[in-house]
């Protein structure tokens, strides 16, 4: 099975910083990538798909970029509200393994 | 509005069964494939079942195979999680999904509030 790796496991930044998260697949996904963000006591929820397209609603400081096995999560100006743990998932067959998540906190 | 709402978790013990109910509303339920995925307390999200729009293709998990199944009544708008021979590692919060396509099982889009599952003597 293909294992998805995040890094880091957790980061602390302030407002305003750019955040980046990296997603690792241990083999070749193509742009099979999603990323879900799940905020303390809160379900989660879709921000991004096919690696790169932006969920709707989803607020535009947030991008996703990468295909075959490295892809990343950008938040250019962090926000309060973005504290959160960030999911990758990958979706080109099953099993649609999850990251085992970053957790995003203010500094 | 799209609408998932999860029933059926509660407190069993260990080996014993359950079944989760997730109703659906708010979109054509009969043209999206469904997802179960679960949280233990304090942990990250695991990926645990699938089902086709027409339940003619279904998927679980290793760690459920063989003890969780995944059904659907698309005449009533429900996805089912049958679960059975339950451990202690099977605690946590499941959600049931709806894809974020019409025409192939991809991802989950939109997600339910959840329903705890607790396995303990």
């Amino acid at each position: 099975d293909i294992q998805m790796t995040q890094s880091p496991s957790s980061l602390s930044a302030s407002i305003g910083d750019r955040v980046s998260i990296t997603c690792r697949a241990s083999q070749a996904i193509s742009r099979y990538l999603a990323w879900f963000q799940q905020k303390p006591g809160q379900v989660p929820k879709l921000l991004i798909y096919g690696a790169s397209i932006l969920q709707s609603g989803v607020p535009s400081r947030f991008s996703g970029s990468g295909s075959g096995t490295d892809f990343t999560l950008t938040i250019t100006s962090l926000q309060p509200e973005d504290v959160a743990t960030y999911y990758c998932q990958k979706y080109d067959t099953v099993p649609r393994t999850f990251g085992q998540g970053t957790r995003v906190e203010l500094k | 509005e799209v609408q998932l709402v999860e029933s059926g978790g509660g407190l069993v013990q260990p080996g014993g069964s359950l079944r989760l109910s997730c109703a659906a509303s708010g979109f054509t339920f009969s043209t999206y494939a469904m997802h179960w995925v679960r949280q233990a307390p304090g942990k990250g999200l695991e990926y645990v079942a699938a089902i086709n729009n027409n339940a003619g293709s279904t998927y679980h998990a290793d760690s459920v195979r063989g003890r969780f199944a995944i059904s659907r009544d698309n005449s009533k708008n429900l996805l089912f999680l049958q679960m059975g021979s339950l451990r202690a590692e099977d605690t946590a919060v499941y959600y049931c999904g709806r894809d974020l396509s019409h025409t192939t099982v991809t991802t989950v889009e939109c997600w339910g509030q959840g329903t705890l599952v607790t396995v303990s003597a």
